[in-house]
């Protein structure tokens, strides 16, 4: 167990549809990270919370939108789904901004499958 | 932006040697990490360097090389359990604090 938690493990949902997935960070973590991954794509950088507010954003389409509570825990939405966004959707967290030698730990995914 | 390019797939057997090498383009470096990844599972982190130069632990060793946007992991002493992506990340400082990840490298390794 890595200490971040993401819920659920497994999603499936139709075309057109919204899911949230939630983290939770491990604890004592401050920033969290969402990540894409696909076959062909790898991991891809989503967007990063620091303590509740937005720190940066990457590859994150409209459609997708996330928040972090004041309890750390995070939450990403997506929104009118399409077959392109099966993929595994990953939450990291590091210690704080700017600073960590030993790497971002991540929870275990959860895999979205629309059909 | 940044690019990070890594080979895609490499093999190997039990008990060698092998060096999986990562290029990379980014505007403000501050860091790179070498995390493995088996399949539908997450990346763990194997390694850290910032300043240039090799940084060991155990099996696995790390190099990089600033000045020419270059870095390499070392694994002895290849297992079969050692069968899995390895991926390149660099922490860019016009990404927030976020890694930015290349599309990792595939290692087989058989008996």
């Amino acid at each position: 167990d890595s200490g971040v938690t993401q819920t659920p493990k497994h999603l499936i949902t139709a075309t057109g549809q919204r899911v949230t997935l939630r983290c939770s960070p491990r604890s004592g973590d401050l920033s969290v990270y969402w990540y894409q991954q696909s076959l062909d794509q790898g991991l891809q950088f989503l967007i990063q919370y620091y303590n509740g507010e937005e720190r940066a954003k990457g590859n994150i389409l409209e459609r997708f939108s996330a928040q972090q509570f004041p309890d750390l825990h995070s939450e990403l939405n997506l929104s009118s789904l399409e077959l392109g966004d099966s993929a595994l959707y990953f939450c990291a967290s590091s210690p704080q901004t700017g600073d960590t030698h030993y790497g971002y730990t991540f929870g275990s995914g959860t895999r979205l499958t629309v059909v | 932006g940044q690019n990070i390019d890594q080979p895609t797939e490499m093999t190997a057997t039990e008990g060698a040697i092998v060096q999986i090498n990562c290029t990379y383009q980014t505007s403000g470096f501050n860091g790179l990490f070498w995390y493995q990844q088996h399949a539908g599972e997450a990346p763990t982190f194997l390694s850290y360097n910032v300043l240039d130069g090799l940084e060991e632990k155990g099996r696995f060793s790390s190099f990089l090389s600033r000045s020419k946007g270059y870095s390499y992991l070392l694994l002895k002493e290849l297992q079969m359990k050692d069968s899995a992506s390895y991926l390149c990340a660099v922490r860019d400082g016009q990404a927030g604090t976020a890694l930015i990840f290349g599309k990792g490298t595939t290692l087989s390794v058989s008996s």
